[in-house]
């Protein structure tokens, strides 16, 4: 069981819109920053989202982050087959004095 | 261009220690940002194990504090991780990343990572 609760999968169609949730408490998500990370088939995971809504160089405008209270969101909007992937959120658990990792969410482009 | 490598020994046996070692290019690692190890199961999610700051500082996953240890070299610009008492349950693809931080705060910004490589525990 992760500290941080995903669903285990969205789909959507090409073209269309989704929402991933993440979901946790005043010790981690409530007072502390969320990133969001892609994650491809057999590769390393890459950063789409750091500090609840900033985007690294080089990552579309259709990701973006948000956060309220102890709930942090990844949108996507112009859904691509090639953004087929799971997606993880992250955040630093005060309590545990750790990082901490959703248990991530499959995305299907139908 | 900061660029991180996995190495070790992808087969280790139960009860043995697990050790992996990353190398680090494109940035000295004596000079800012954590540095830290998040592993992945097969067809699992992704779990955070622990990082270190260049003064030697750690935080590690309390489910596994007992039993790793990340250290810095800063000499061969390269970290690494010991992991003792290993089980099947601690196979799993491991990699290395850099963390950042904001205002003095951790904010789990992992902005670089290594490939991965996968370490199975046999018995």
């Amino acid at each position: 069981q992760s500290v941080l609760t995903q669903p285990p999968s969205v789909s959507a169609a090409p073209g269309q819109k989704v929402t991933i949730s993440c979901s946790g408490s005043s010790s981690n998500i409530g007072n502390n920053y969320v990133s969001w990370y892609q994650q491809l088939p057999g590769t390393a995971p890459k950063l789409l989202i750091y500090q609840n809504n900033l985007r690294p160089s080089g990552i579309p405008d259709r990701f973006s982050g948000s956060k309220s209270g102890t709930s942090a969101t990844l949108g996507i909007t112009g859904l691509q087959t090639g953004d087929e992937a799971d997606y993880y959120c992250a955040t630093w658990d005060t309590s545990l004095s750790a990082g901490v990792f959703g248990g991530g969410t499959k995305l299907t482009v139908l | 261009q900061v660029q991180l490598q996995e190495s070790g020994p992808g087969l280790v046996r139960a009860s043995e220690t697990l050790s992996l070692t990353c190398s680090v290019s494109g940035y000295s690692i004596s000079t800012a940002y954590y540095w830290g190890w998040v592993r992945q199961p097969p067809g699992k999610g992704l779990e955070w194990i622990g990082i270190i700051f260049r003064t030697g500082n750690t935080y590690y996953n309390p489910s596994l504090k007992s039993r790793v240890t990340i250290s810095l070299d800063t000499s061969k610009n390269q970290f690494s991780l010991n992991l003792i008492s290993v089980t099947a349950a601690d196979t799993a693809v491991y990699y290395c990343t850099r963390d950042d931080t904001f205002g003095g705060l951790i904010v789990s910004k992992f902005d670089y990572w290594g490939q991965g490589m996968l370490v199975t525990v046999s018995s």
